[in-house]
């Protein structure tokens, strides 16, 4: 069958690096996705990696490995607007998006 | 540019009520979806168009029925509305299926089935 799974909730410090992990197993793999979603609003897209290896954008990083099922997102710098739910999808043969259920990011000051 | 809306944003049901969710987009796009996302589960695809005038059968379909009669409009149809239809729905589009499809949502319909 098709999985995602990560964390349920995640509690850092303002200023703060935070590593969000995602283990995925998916029928065929076109890509892993990371959106982030803010309470009651709609996800938007925060990255996207295809093959190994770290992708900087900003304060944000996301990471692959494609041998071992595994993505991370890394928040550098965390700031109080970081607090939201990250999704993780993977895209499988067909490029449908399985998605695992969300990490809540809970940033205190 | 509104992008992807959703209408309406809110609604309550009673069980056996039918109603239509509308969604449209304004960036030509061809790929267009509806998902549901509920507490600790992931967005589930229920229904997803490749094109005008096609539709598809997502990952929890059942319940649900969705029409794309023009290109920048999904519908998605409650035919009678049950309480494990309580959820929040999420329209998306997308203008190509390749590797790096990003997908962009509506703000989500909030329905709730008494």
């Amino acid at each position: 069958g098709q999985n995602i799974d990560q964390p349920t909730e995640m509690t850092a410090t303002e200023g703060a690096i935070v590593q969000i992990n995602c283990t995925y197993q998916t029928s065929g793999f076109n890509g892993l996705f990371w959106y982030q979603q803010h309470a009651g609003e709609a996800p938007t897209f925060l990255s996207y990696n295809v093959l190994d290896g770290l992708e900087e954008k900003g304060r944000f990083s996301s990471f692959l490995s494609r041998s071992k099922g595994y993505s991370y997102l890394l928040l550098k710098e965390l700031q109080m607007k970081d607090s939201a739910s990250y999704l993780c999808a993977a895209a499988d043969s067909n490029y449908q998006l399985i998605w695992g259920a969300g990490t809540k990011l809970i940033i205190k000051p | 540019n509104a992008g992807v809306t959703q209408t309406p944003k809110f609604r309550v049901l009673k069980t056996g009520q039918s109603m239509t969710l509308l969604c449209a987009q304004d960036m030509n796009h061809e790929y267009m979806y509806w998902y549901r996302q509920d507490p600790g589960m992931g967005l589930r695809l229920i229904h997803y168009s490749v094109g005008e005038g096609t539709t598809a059968k997502g990952e929890v379909p059942d319940g649900y029925n969705v029409s794309r009669l023009k290109k920048q409009n999904f519908l998605l149809g409650l035919e009678s509305a049950a309480p494990s239809q309580t959820s929040v729905y999420f329209c998306a589009s997308t203008p190509v299926i390749s590797g790096a499809n990003v997908l962009t949502f509506g703000a989500g319909s909030r329905l709730t089935v008494l």
